[in-house]
């Protein structure tokens, strides 16, 4: 079955501090998608990336995949409280179902 | 305002007894799907459905049964077969049938705890 792995699966980080979370997997992807998740609610959906080498921005939040269209990152500029949050990572084998990695907690401390 | 709609929030129900969780969604989105959230294994699907009246089994699709008798509804039972019922459950949709494009709308979820 297809997986996807996200790292780190916690981070924590000081306002206005740049991080990245990763997401990879073993297998091609036709394509990944980031959501954000806010504790006991929904996900929304952020970003999608099809081509490899793609880069997306919104906002302080840019999304890359790699040439092999394996791996993913997901940066922040400048973090702030409202960047908290569960980002999963998703992709879909072209079937009619989008599995997701296990999430990468973030926690930013005014 | 358009969106999924999922009830009950919270539920609480003891061991044995069949529950169901309400999705509805007001956005004309032809395709609809639960997810199921557990702590550390992200979401993992258990039913979809591509159009009314037709739904195909998730990855764990074992002791849960759906119905989709209207586009904007698609509910879903949780049986006394299911073995670890609580969980965190999420209803989704999307615009087209096929979910190529990846962009799901969510529900707020809903929490289901088995005493």
């Amino acid at each position: 079955s297809q997986e996807l792995e996200q790292s780190p699966q916690s981070l924590i980080v000081q306002e206005g501090k740049n991080l990245t979370i990763n997401c990879t997997s073993s297998k091609t992807l036709y394509g990944l998608y980031w959501y954000k998740q806010k504790y006991g609610e929904g996900l929304i959906f952020l970003m999608m990336l099809q081509k490899g080498g793609e880069e997306k921005s919104h906002e302080k939040i840019t999304a890359k995949l790699d040439e092999k269209k394996q791996q993913s990152s997901l940066h922040i500029t400048a973090s702030q409280p409202s960047h908290a949050g569960i980002y999963l990572c998703g992709s879909s084998t072209g079937a009619n179902n989008l599995f997701f990695g296990t999430g990468t907690r973030l926690t930013v401390i005014p | 305002d358009g969106g999924i709609t999922q009830s009950p929030k919270y539920l609480f129900r003891k061991e044995g007894q069949n529950v169901t969780l309400s999705c509805e969604q007001n956005l004309n989105h032809d395709a609809m799907y639960w997810y199921r959230q557990d702590p550390g294994q992200g979401l993992r699907l258990i039913y979809y459905s591509q159009i009314v009246n037709d739904f195909q089994k998730g990855d764990i699709a074992e002791g849960y049964s759906v119905s989709r008798e209207k586009k904007e509804s698609f509910p879903l039972t949780v049986t006394s077969a299911q073995k670890n019922p609580t969980a965190f459950y999420l209803c989704a949709s999307s615009i087209r049938q096929t979910i190529a494009t990846g962009e799901l709308f969510f529900g707020e979820g809903s929490r289901l705890t088995v005493l």
